[in-house]
């Protein structure tokens, strides 16, 4: 089975610090990757996606991530992240496999502490 | 417009019952995915509905069941319940389906297996 690996299950930052988040998947056939976010008390949204061409994506509020094939990674950044970025964030990825059709995949999630 | 809406939010049951999960999705979207959520295992894709048909299915055995309506409601049966059916089960509906589309997800069912 495919998988997706969330390097770090806790991050704390103070206020201003850069973020990068890791996300590694283990597929190696075409697959669509993106970026799930939780803030507390709310349900899960879409933060940013992947599907094709240029391997930088922007997402909202100010998050970016990068797909790097050769490393089947899709890591998350934010040059300057604010308090109200804590939150749970989650790698998923999609993948269309053959014998058990299409396949959505989630990290197990990076829990995000940003103190004032 | 109205997000997805699961009922119930919470509710307890004992081992060997079953239990039904409903999942009402956006207006317009066709494509209804349900997930399981532990602390141990996250966030584990069960299945996707898709205009009634079951269109793509996770690793789950047989006692996870699920259908679609006509008008896209879709409804999730675990059978025979277990202890480690104990979990949070989200839904999330799509216009495109699950690879493609962006997931819209709903509050979850919170189900606690005695």
């Amino acid at each position: 089975a495919q998988s997706v690996s969330q390097h770090n299950h806790h991050v704390i930052l103070s206020e201003a610090a850069s973020l990068e988040l890791g996300c590694n998947y283990s597929y190696g056939g075409t697959v669509n990757l993106f970026w799930y976010v939780q803030y507390p008390g709310q349900h899960l949204q879409l933060l940013l996606k992947y599907f094709s061409g240029d391997p930088l994506v922007k997402g909202i509020k100010g998050f970016e991530a990068e797909f790097i094939k050769s490393k089947f990674s899709f890591n998350l950044r934010k040059p300057s992240v604010q308090w109200s970025d804590t939150a749970e964030y989650f790698c998923a990825v999609s993948s269309r496999e053959v014998n058990t059709g299409n396949q959505f995949y989630f990290g197990t999630g990076t829990s995000l502490t940003v103190i004032p | 417009k109205a997000g997805v809406t699961q009922t119930p939010r919470y509710l307890i049951k004992t081992r060997g019952q079953q239990v039904t999960l409903s999942c009402s999705p956006i207006s317009g979207h066709r494509s209804v995915s349900w997930y399981q959520q532990t602390p141990g295992q996250g966030l584990q894709f069960l299945f996707e509905y898709f205009s009634e048909t079951q269109r793509n299915k996770g690793n789950f055995p047989g006692r996870f069941s699920g259908r679609q309506f006509s008008n896209s409601r879709s409804e999730m049966n675990v059978s025979t319940l277990e202890l480690g059916d104990s979990a949070l089960y989200l839904c999330a509906s799509s216009f495109y389906g699950l690879v493609t589309g962006e997931l819209f997800f709903g509050e979850g069912s919170r189900l606690t297996v005695l």
